[in-house]
């Protein structure tokens, strides 16, 4: 059963960086398959952050580009999100997703974590 | 960038209906159109992929069809536990798009 469980403060001041960490159990991220980031801003919709391979393509919205980061640590089965220069808008629930790679970067996303809600504060 | 247009937003129904939403691209995206079930405080799950194949473990009263710009997404007979929003999602090209959402409510 491959569960995935995001973690990271669930405050970060405007202008700073917004770091979360996805930790899988049940699979391991080396073995394949595309692993990625959607956020949902309270009482909105879906947007979809940015997917990676193990060790290979990664690609982002480019809405958010210049600012984000995904990247792999395999030694503790886990990939993280990095947001640089945060404001208000990206105050979201945050969600980890393994995604099947059936389509454009990886998705559709087949196992979700719970999400987290980061808030950015002015 | 792919625009993906739900309808409705939103609808009543009872337990039993049929229920259909449809999801719309701005251009062609084959059959690379996903969907999704949410519910209040959940992660969303997936139900149906390439337009039509139903995800493992869900319902065989889902099912979705379509091609090319126009996608539907059907529940044969609406169960208590279907009441959730549903997202429809392009995986043509990126940036990866959603839906902005159908509510389906209790009538």
């Amino acid at each position: 059963q491959v569960q995935l469980q995001e973690s990271g403060p669930g405050l970060v001041k405007s202008s700073e960086t917004l770091s979360l960490t996805c930790a899988v159990s049940g699979y391991s991220i080396s073995s394949g398959y595309y692993w990625g980031w959607i956020r949902q801003p309270p009482g909105k919709g879906l947007e979809w952050i940015g997917s990676m391979y193990h060790s290979g393509s990664t690609y982002y919205n480019p809405s958010l580009n210049s600012r984000v980061t995904i990247s792999e640590d395999t030694s503790k089965n886990q990939f993280s999100l990095k947001l640089s220069s945060v404001t208000a808008a990206d105050t979201a629930v945050y969600y980890c997703a393994r995604l099947t790679g059936g389509g454009a970067a990886g998705l559709p996303a087949d196992y979700w974590g719970q999400g987290t809600l980061v808030t950015v504060s002015s | 960038d792919i625009q993906m247009t739900q309808s409705p937003s939103s609808l009543s129904a009872s337990v039993g209906d049929r229920v259909t939403i449809t999801c719309r691209a701005s251009q062609s995206i084959s059959t690379d159109l996903n969907w999704y079930q949410q519910k209040p405080g959940k992660a969303p799950k997936l139900l149906i992929y390439a337009a039509s194949s139903l995800q493992s473990g869900v319902p065989s009263r889902f099912s979705g069809s379509g091609s090319g710009t126009d996608f539907t997404l059907t529940i044969s007979s609406l169960q208590p536990e279907d009441f959730a929003t549903y997202y429809c999602q392009q995986s043509y090209n990126t940036p990866v798009g959603f839906g902005q959402g159908t509510k389906v409510e209790l009538k």
